[in-house]
């Protein structure tokens, strides 16, 4: 069936360089994606969102890319601090889903000092 | 900042009793929706609201679990009789029509013994 899946499940960084983050959607249908981060104990907090009609979309220190054509999603995070360490989650909203968003399995990012 | 907020944090109890679990969703936000967060599964929506009406709880085992919205600041799931595979974590998210990200609370760490 159509799935929001991940790349890799983990990923180790060290503190001052950039972290790419990827995620494989099969649900062509989908117009609309988010990144969330989400620490031990807390819940997913929202990181950046995109629209099917975009490709690339910039916030503070992070960057999502959006490659329709091989369905595929990224999370760039420039100047990764170990304040970044935490699971990030992908997630997709097929068009007419009623706002319904399917996550990913989701990636652990450590980043060592 | 505005934050959706779940009670209680921490829950144990013995299989068989009656739980519930409240949600306080953004104020302003029409849709709520309830997540079920394990190792195993990851992040399964169990159902939602727009405003207050049910749209759907096609995720949720409908012989145990019932998810109400007495009003538009509470929104409640319970589980009735608990069994031990309910163990989870379980989140509550709300939106908006204008805003798409759904924002998370914290969560209730749910455990039946």
């Amino acid at each position: 069936g159509e799935s929001v899946g991940l790349h890799l499940p983990t990923l180790s960084v060290q503190e001052g360089d950039n972290s790419i983050i990827n995620c494989a959607y099969s649900n062509s249908a989908s117009d609309y994606f988010i990144w969330y981060k989400q620490e031990s104990g807390k819940g997913p907090q929202f990181i950046i969102d995109i629209r099917s009609n975009m490709d690339k979309r910039q916030g503070q220190r992070v960057t999502v890319l959006l490659n329709k054509t091989v369905k595929h999603l990224s999370l760039q995070i420039a100047a990764t601090q170990p304040g970044d360490s935490a699971v990030y989650f992908c997630a997709e909203n097929p068009r007419g889903s009623n706002y319904k968003l399917t996550f990913g399995k989701g990636t652990l990012l450590t980043v060592n000092p | 900042d505005a934050r959706v907020t779940q009670t209680p944090r921490h829950k144990v109890t013995e299989m068989g009793q009656e739980v519930t679990m409240r949600c306080q969703p953004i104020l302003g936000h029409n849709t709520v929706f309830w997540y079920r967060q394990t190792m195993m599964q990851g992040l399964e929506l169990l159902a939602y609201f727009r405003n207050r009406a049910p749209l759907d709880d096609s995720g949720m085992p409908k012989d145990r679990f019932s998810a109400e919205m007495p009003d538009a600041t509470l929104a409640t799931l319970k589980i009735q009789p608990s069994e031990p595979r309910d163990s989870a974590v379980y989140f509550c998210a709300s939106g908006s029509d204008q805003q798409r990200p759904q924002h998370f609370g914290d969560g209730t760490r749910l455990s039946i013994l």
